[in-house]
């Protein structure tokens, strides 16, 4: 039972254009939203998160919307730069077992072509 | 810039054998999460402190698997004995109390088990 879903596994922009990642949940217990970013063989590194209360937090190229009643939320980087090229993560937490606990999507690619 | 620090990056081991992986969270972070990530998924948690106190170890093959934080600070995963399946990217990550603060991630140890 997957929780959080990110159901595209890549996603493939030009550079100074608009990339759109997309992430749906299922648990209405998610009170908290974040997206990370991930470079092969480094760890997880925090971009942005929004709480369950809002509908979009701004921070620079990166812009997050959250849609509780579609149970949606999605990453918006513009404009996209190569360097932007990474794995990106949704994960969502409070789902009613432990605080804290982070539920990960599988990720996307995200390639940004100069 | 302070870091969540683990060793070693990379590990490969025969199945059977023991192995284990250390992480020191960042200073003054009372949580600390143990998570498991298999190539092309998200992470997965393991195991949870808060202090040198288990939260939640829900998701941790304790026929195999042990974790701990015995004076609240670092930590130690432990598998014995290894198995091919055990096959992943480990990741540690803190956070300041595990509710409203992000976790930081370190860089990961890629245990490849043969």
């Amino acid at each position: 039972d997957q929780q959080v879903k990110q159901n595209s596994p890549s996603l493939s922009v030009q550079e100074g254009r608009i990339s759109i990642l997309n992430c749906d949940y299922t648990n209405s217990m998610f009170d908290y939203f974040l997206w990370y970013k991930k470079y092969p063989a480094e760890g997880p590194t925090f971009l942005i998160s929004i709480s369950s209360i809002k509908d979009k937090n701004e921070d620079g190229r990166f812009t997050v919307f959250l849609n509780k009643s579609a149970k949606h939320l999605s990453l918006h980087i513009v404009p996209s730069q190569p360097g932007d090229s990474a794995v990106y993560f949704c994960a969502a937490r409070g789902d009613g077992t432990s605080y804290g606990k982070l539920t990960f999507g599988q990720g996307t690619i995200l390639t940004v072509h100069p | 810039e302070a870091e969540v620090a683990q060793s070693p990056r990379y590990k490969i081991t025969e199945k059977s054998q023991a192995v284990a992986f250390w992480c020191d969270p960042i200073s003054g972070h009372a949580t600390l999460y143990w998570y498991r990530q298999i190539l092309g998924q998200g992470p997965e948690l393991l195991v949870q402190f808060q202090d040198e106190s288990v939260v939640d170890d829900s998701q941790l093959p304790k026929d195999r698997f042990s974790a701990e934080r015995l004076k609240g600070v670092d930590s130690t995963l432990k598998i014995q004995p290894a198995e091919l399946g055990d096959s992943a990217m480990y990741l540690c990550a803190s956070s300041l109390q595990g509710g409203n603060t992000e976790a930081f991630f370190g860089q990961g140890t890629r245990l490849t088990v043969v």
